[in-house]
This record gives C-alpha cells, sequence and structure tokens, in this order.
C-alpha cells in the first residue's frame, strides 16, 4: 500500500459545527503532516507529527486540533471555523529520516467550505 | 534558513516545444529537492527527486531535472509539452530535518 488516503474528499460545515478531517497511511511512514491549500497558492504547513508527537506547530489558530492516534492515523478536528478556513487541506506523510526515501506522499485533500 | 524562488509564475508553451520551468534554493546544507506537480482540484503527485547521487535526475512523464551546485537552480525540463502536462508545479527543498520548504508555484498552460 503506496497511498496516503483521506477523508471526507468534500465537507460543508457551518461556523458552529465541529467536524473532524481524517488522513491513514500504510507505509510505515513516522512523520505526518496537515497543510492548508488556498486557490493558487502553495501549501501551507500547519502541523507536523512525528513518532506520533507533535514537533512542529506554525501558529496555527485553536479552532483547529490536529491528532495523531497512532503511527497509521492523524485527525483534524474543527470547530469554531471561520468563513477564510475554506481551503484544501492536505495530509502527507513521509519516511523516518536516514531510511533513503525521504520524500513526501501526498492524500488527495479534503476540500472544506465554512459557510 | 531554507528558501525557494520559482522565477516564473506562468509559463506557457505550445503543444509538443520544450518547457522549462526554473527553480533556485537558498539552503545551508546538502539538500534534497522535489518538484511535485498538481492538477486541478488534486493532492501533490511526486515527478522526481535530488538526494545527492546523479545530478541529472529522470521524473515521471519525460520530466528531468539538473541539480546545479554552483548555481543552486534545480530547473524542470521536458523536450515536448502535452496537453496533459497543463498543473501547477512546485519545487520543494528539503534540509536536515522533517520540514519541507515550497516554492510558490508555477503554472504552465500548453496551448493546442
Amino acid at each position: 500500500d503506496t497511498e496516503v488516503t483521506q477523508t471526507p474528499k468534500h465537507l460543508v460545515m457551518g461556523m458552529t459545527n465541529k467536524k473532524s478531517l481524517k488522513c491513514e497511511q500504510h507505509m510505515g511512514h513516522r512523520a505526518m503532516y496537515w497543510y492548508k491549500q488556498k486557490a493558487k497558492k502553495p501549501p501551507e504547513l500547519m502541523f507536523v507529527y512525528s513518532y506520533e508527537k507533535l514537533s512542529i506547530n506554525e501558529s496555527v489558530p485553536s479552532r483547529f486540533s490536529p491528532e495523531c492516534p497512532n503511527s497509521s492515523l492523524l485527525n483534524l478536528h474543527l470547530h469554531a471555523l471561520q468563513p477564510e478556513d475554506s481551503a484544501l487541506y492536505l495530509c502527507a506523510s513521509s519516511p523516518p529520516l536516514g531510511s533513503g526515501n525521504n520524500e513526501q506522499f501526498f492524500g488527495p485533500g479534503t476540500r472544506l467550505t465554512v459557510l | 534558513a531554507q528558501s525557494v524562488t520559482q522565477l516564473d509564475s506562468h509559463v506557457s508553451v505550445s503543444e509538443g516545444t520544450p518547457v522549462l520551468l526554473r527553480c533556485n534554493y537558498s539552503s545551508s546544507y546538502s539538500p534534497s529537492l522535489f518538484w511535485y506537480v498538481q492538477h486541478p482540484n488534486k493532492g501533490l503527485q511526486l515527478l522526481l527527486k535530488y538526494t545527492s547521487a546523479a545530478t541529472l535526475v529522470k521524473g515521471i512523464n519525460g520530466f528531468e531535472a539538473e541539480f546545479k551546485k554552483s548555481e543552486t537552480s534545480f530547473h524542470l525540463t521536458k523536450p515536448s509539452a502535452h496537453m496533459s502536462d497543463a498543473a501547477e508545479y512546485f519545487c520543494v527543498v528539503r534540509n536536515y530535518g522533517q520540514n519541507f520548504v515550497f516554492g510558490p508555484g508555477t503554472r504552465l498552460s500548453v496551448l493546442p
């Protein structure tokens, strides 16, 4: 299995809703990432988990809450979002450092619309 | 600090003509460099990568890139563009650690 899966593909939510995005990989990667991508822009790093521990938080608002319950799964919990949070949310994973294979593998993304 | 510059925000070529997408980077260490392609409303797909082996790297779909340390460049080329190559292309650098730095992207248009 050489892919990263993300669910749902599309999500529409109101500003008072609570929802979660899910990301899964079974490649044995120990680093997992959440990115936010607005139209015509590069992906913007939000969070990095390394060996199931949060290693990078790029000053993301607390209405985004990441969770890494195990080495294969990464969640992003959403609460009280704003319309400007509408974007494509991408998950990625990468092998451990020194493994000789060091690129990121990306999921297809979740298209989020906040009304 | 690492950074990536993609000199052209938009490149337009005719089908069957060569493609050149430019990328320059700054890095304190020997970097790993990547080119990713993103078609509309899709995730990112790895085209090719440089990781300190051969400086001329061949990727998928006929793309290749040459790492030039003296010029801190990693330009992407393809001899003959196809309509399906129309997409957004990102140059990415990774130094030691888990952080990947993206360039701003180049949108490639292919005209019939």
